[in-house]
């Protein structure tokens, strides 16, 4: 069982929004601001998408943007493209002895 | 360019011991923490420690302490995951990672430089 929760999976059609949410624990995600979120197509290393709750790194279209509210983070994609479908993971920071942790990841699938 | 190589895909048999490496290039190695992140067949992201190359500075996940070593040799820009003993179900693929921030905070930040990943097959 991941440290964080997220469904499974999403859909949606081109052109839509979708949001995943990620929910932990007061103790990760409620105290912090450092959850990213990754992208990671089939066959594929992890990309990362978003960090520090909603930053986005160089190259990543702001169709993506992140935010947060009490333990839960989340993830939206607007103007779903067929290139998104992918697996989405979130992570946030713990503790110093255990900086990270994952959710167990969102399968993304554009109808 | 900024990047971690892995070494190639490994079969082994159970009880067997490994291990593999992550080099990094095009960045001061010895000042940003490298993780490794594990993942089992059509699973998910599992982190599993890090390591900051300028003075060994090691932390592992419950998950996987006493189960794993990480290292890191700076004189040659390599870390490691090895094992003593493998089993069937460390089968998986294995990834190292950097994370965006230099220096030693840096572990707890998102992380944005990945390795191709390294397969890892365990079976009798």
């Amino acid at each position: 069982q991941s440290a964080l929760t997220q469904p499974p999976s999403v859909s949606g059609s081109p052109g839509q929004s979708v949001t995943i949410s990620c929910t932990g624990t007061s103790s990760d995600i409620g105290s912090y601001t450092r959850v990213s979120w990754y992208q990671q197509p089939p066959g594929t290393a992890p990309k990362l998408i978003i960090y520090e709750v909603s930053n986005r790194p160089s190259g990543v279209p702001d169709r993506f943007s992140g935010s947060k509210s009490g333990n839960t983070a989340s993830l939206t994609i607007s103007g779903l493209q067929a290139e998104d479908e992918a697996d989405y993971y979130c992570s946030s920071f713990k503790t110093s002895t255990t900086p990270v942790v994952f959710g167990g990841g969102t399968r993304l699938t554009v109808l | 360019e900024v990047q971690l190589v892995q070494s190639g895909a490994e079969v082994k048999k159970p009880g067997e011991s490994l291990k593999i490496s992550c080099k990094g290039s095009g960045y001061s190695f010895t000042n940003y923490w490298i993780g490794w992140v594990r993942q089992m067949p059509g699973k998910g992201l599992e982190w599993m420690g890090i390591i900051y190359p300028g003075d060994s500075d090691t932390r592992y996940s419950p998950s996987f302490q006493g189960r794993v070593t990480i290292s890191a040799d700076k004189s040659i820009r390599t870390a490691y995951l090895q094992w003593s003993s493998l089993r069937a179900s460390d089968t998986a693929m294995y990834f190292c990672a950097r994370p965006m921030y230099s220096g030693y905070i840096g572990y707890s930040y998102g992380m944005d430089v990945w390795g191709q990943g390294t397969t890892v097959t365990v079976s009798s």
